[in-house]
């Protein structure tokens, strides 16, 4: 079965500063890779995705992330982190069905 | 175009009480899904919709829950009867069918069982 870790619960940074919110999966086959951004009180929203092709993908917002398929890793990033990208971020899997997300990585915006 | 909308945002019941969740996908998406956050723990698949058929409900925790599309829009999710690690917010989400794999999210029915 897939799994998705996100190893950090939490990260701060300063505004202005890059960003690295990691993760790793698990799955048997060539994955399909997603991140997703909830701000408060809204849904889920797709930030980039990873289907096959250029291993550095860009998303909205300035994001962009990087498939590993040696270290089973998509790692998001972001050259300058604005105050408006505080929100939880989760990375997710999915083969072809229902999507299997890590647990979430808070980021805080520091001033 | 509008987005997924869900009702109610929140809900609190009792123990043993009965709730239903909607969700409303977005015009023409074919794809509906259900999805759980329990506190503190991972956003968990729960089943799959394509139009008015159940694709796949193998994240369906019991036989409490009970998910229905009739007609192929909207969904309803029931929960008969409730307890208290149900607790958690429900979320859906919808997709075309067109290999695309990009699900749309609403955002979220709290429901809080005490």
């Amino acid at each position: 079965a897939q799994s998705v870790t996100q190893p950090d619960i939490h990260i701060t940074v300063s505004e202005g500063a890059s960003l690295e919110l990691r993760c790793n999966y698990s799955y048997g086959a060539t994955p399909y890779l997603f991140w997703y951004v909830q701000s408060p009180g809204q849904g889920l929203q797709l930030l980039l995705k990873y289907f096959s092709g250029d291993t550095l993908v860009q998303g909205i917002k300035g994001f962009e992330a990087e498939f590993k398929r040696s270290q089973s890793s998509f790692n998001l990033r972001k050259p300058s982190v604005h105050w408006s990208d505080a929100a939880e971020y989760f990375c997710a899997v999915s083969p072809f069905d229902g999507l299997t997300f890590g647990k979430g990585t808070h980021l805080i915006i520091q001033p | 175009e509008a987005g997924v909308t869900q009702f109610p945002s929140h809900s609190v019941i009792e123990k043993g009480q009965t709730v239903t969740l909607r969700c409303d996908p977005i015009s023409g998406h074919d794809n509906l899904y259900w999805y759980r956050r329990v506190m503190g723990k991972e956003i968990k698949f729960l089943l799959h919709f394509v139009k008015e058929s159940k694709q796949d409900e193998s994240g369906m925790p019991n036989n409490r829950f009970l998910a229905e599309r009739t007609g192929g829009t909207y969904s309803t999710l029931k929960v008969q009867p409730a307890e208290l690690e149900d607790s958690g917010v429900y979320f859906c989400a919808s997709s075309r069918r067109d290999g695309s794999y990009e699900q749309y999210f609403g955002p979220g029915t709290r429901l809080t069982v005490t």
